[in-house]
């Protein structure tokens, strides 16, 4: 299984950017590169994910290393609600099961 | 529509009894996971199924067994429940292929006392 490697934790300013990086520097063609971040008490949810281009949706941006070995996830302007620890996963574009290991994330806090 | 749901929300068990917990996903999802997850630790996968009526072992599967009888449901079983087993549990669930990820329960959080 693919592996990501994402720092323990990060601080930042409200309503200042953030930029939580991931490396992952064995990822295969057909990987996909998905965030999550978990909220307190609550289970993890979806926030973005990409193959190869940046994306971008209400919640986040997703930057993509022109090598893919690395992506950067962007939150434009931190509020305290995105508190909360975010995972850089891969998944496989491929039929079968593939074992996906979420590790410990980066906590995000936000200082107001 | 609902997701994944999990009950119950939280439960305290006694040492030695049995409970099961209960996942149900709305979304034809082929596969389904449970998780545990513990202070300061990440999520690690205790079983998962890849189809109604399938179940394998994930990597922390000892004391706990699983079920799908259905395919919009998982169920996860502790037969004795033990102190160490004291942790929130997570269900999710996720198509077979392509770019989807997964969709989390909202957790179990379970004592064992």
């Amino acid at each position: 299984d693919a592996k990501t490697t994402q720092p323990n934790s990060m601080e930042s300013n409200e309503e200042e950017p953030v930029h939580l990086p991931c490396n992952h520097s064995t990822i295969s063609g057909t990987d996909y590169i998905h965030w999550y971040r978990q909220l307190p008490s609550q289970g993890p949810e979806y926030v973005i994910h990409g193959l190869t281009s940046n994306v971008n949706n209400r919640m986040a941006s997703l930057a993509i290393a022109e090598d893919r070995k690395s992506s950067t996830l962007i939150l434009h302007r931190a509020t305290l609600r995105d508190a909360a620890v975010y995972y850089c996963i891969l998944r496989a574009n491929s039929g079968g099961y593939q074992k996906v290991t979420f590790g410990t994330g980066t906590k995000l806090q936000v200082i107001p | 529509n609902a997701g994944v749901t999990q009950t119950p929300k939280f439960r305290v068990l006694k040492t030695g009894q049995s409970m099961t917990l209960l996942c149900a996903q709305d979304m034809n999802h082929e596969y389904m996971y449970w998780y545990r997850q513990d202070p300061g630790m990440g999520l690690r996968l205790i079983h998962y199924s890849v189809g109604e009526g399938t179940t394998a072992k994930g990597e922390v599967p000892d004391g706990y067994n699983v079920s799908r009888l259905k395919k919009q449901n998982f169920l996860l079983g502790l037969e004795s429940a033990a102190p160490s087993q004291t942790s929130v549990y997570f269900c999710a669930s996720s198509e077979n292929r392509g770019p989807r990820g997964y969709t989390f329960g909202s957790g179990t959080r379970l004592t064992v006392v």
